[in-house]
C-alpha cells in the first residue's frame, strides 16, 4: 500500500510570509495528525482530524496556524504570517485503528526554513 | 497529561556490540502501547518495534527488543548485533486514549545513536 504523502519535501519563506503544506494520508486511515518537529527535539502534535472533524488542537498556535482536512482524505497545513521560530520539520502521520494495526504512520515530512 | 522522557540525548556503539536506549514515561491508564521510532536523515519515521501494556511478555523484532517494566513505567531499547545502518535518531512514544475514542502519540526527546566502524 501507499505510504503517506507530503509536500513539498522543502521550503525557504522570508518571514511574515504564508506558506502551506499538503498531506494524503494512507487510504481508509481515518485519522489524521499534523507534528512540529524543531531541530533536536520530538515531534509536537498540532493538531488531529478524525475524518474531517478536529479532535484536538490544544498546541496549535491559531493566530497564526490553521489546518483543514476536507472529505476526510488531504489535509493542508497553513502558516500565515510565518516566523523565524516556525523553522521545523511538519510531519504528517495517518492510523486506522484495528487489531494488528496500532501505529502512526509518518510522511517524510516537509523542512520549513524562515529567514 | 501522558508524558514521554528518554535522558540520553546521544549514544555510542560499536558494531556489531550491544546498545541499550532508555525511556521512561507517567500516565495514569492501565492499558496502552508504547513504542520505539528509527528516524534516518531522511526524516521518516519507522516504526522499530511496538509494546502493548497488557502483555508481560517482552517484545521482540530480530536484532531489537524491549525491556517493558511496567510498575516503574520503562521501556527501553536493545539493539543487538548494531549494524551501520542502525544510525539515527531513536524515538520512545506513547499512545494516548483521546475523549473522542481515538488515539494521539507523545513522542520522547530521541537519542541520537552513533555506530562506530
Amino acid at each position: 500500500e501507499a505510504g503517506v504523502a507530503q509536500s513539498p519535501r522543502y521550503k525557504i519563506i522570508e518571514k511574515r510570509q504564508s506558506v502551506a503544506f499538503w498531506c494524503n494520508p494512507i487510504s481508509g486511515h481515518a485519522t489524521l495528525y499534523w507534528y512540529q518537529q524543531i531541530l533536536g527535539q520530538g515531534p509536537k502534535l498540532l493538531i488531529q482530524f478524525q475524518n474531517n472533524g478536529v479532535v484536538d488542537d490544544s498546541q496549535l498556535p491559531k493566530d497564526r496556524f490553521s489546518a483543514e482536512r476536507l472529505k476526510g482524505v488531504d489535509s493542508t497545513l497553513k502558516i500565515q504570517p510565518a516566523k523565524l521560530e516556525d523553522s521545523a520539520v511538519y510531519l504528517c502521520a495517518s492510523s486506522f485503528h484495528r487489531v494488528g494495526t496500532t501505529e502512526a504512520f509518518f510522511g517524510q515530512g516537509t523542512r520549513l526554513t524562515v529567514v | 497529561a501522558q508524558t514521554v522522557t528518554q535522558s540520553q540525548p546521544e549514544m555510542s556503539v560499536q558494531e556489531a556490540e550491544t546498545v541499550t536506549l532508555s525511556c521512561t514515561y507517567d500516565t495514569s491508564e492501565s492499558d496502552y502501547y508504547l513504542f520505539w521510532y528509527k528516524q534516518p536523515p531522511s526524516r521518516q519515521m519507522i516504526l522499530v518495534i511496538r509494546q502493548e501494556a497488557y502483555k508481560q511478555q517482552n517484545a521482540t523484532e530480530n536484532r531489537f527488543s524491549v525491556n517493558f517494566q511496567k510498575a516503574a513505567k520503562s521501556f527501553s531499547l536493545k539493539i543487538s548485533d548494531s549494524q551501520l545502518g542502525d544510525a539515527a535518531m531513536y524515538f520512545c512514544a506513547y499512545r494516548s486514549s483521546t475523549t473522542s475514542g481515538t488515539y494521539k502519540y507523545i513522542f520522547g526527546t530521541g537519542t541520537r545513536l552513533k555506530v562506530l566502524a
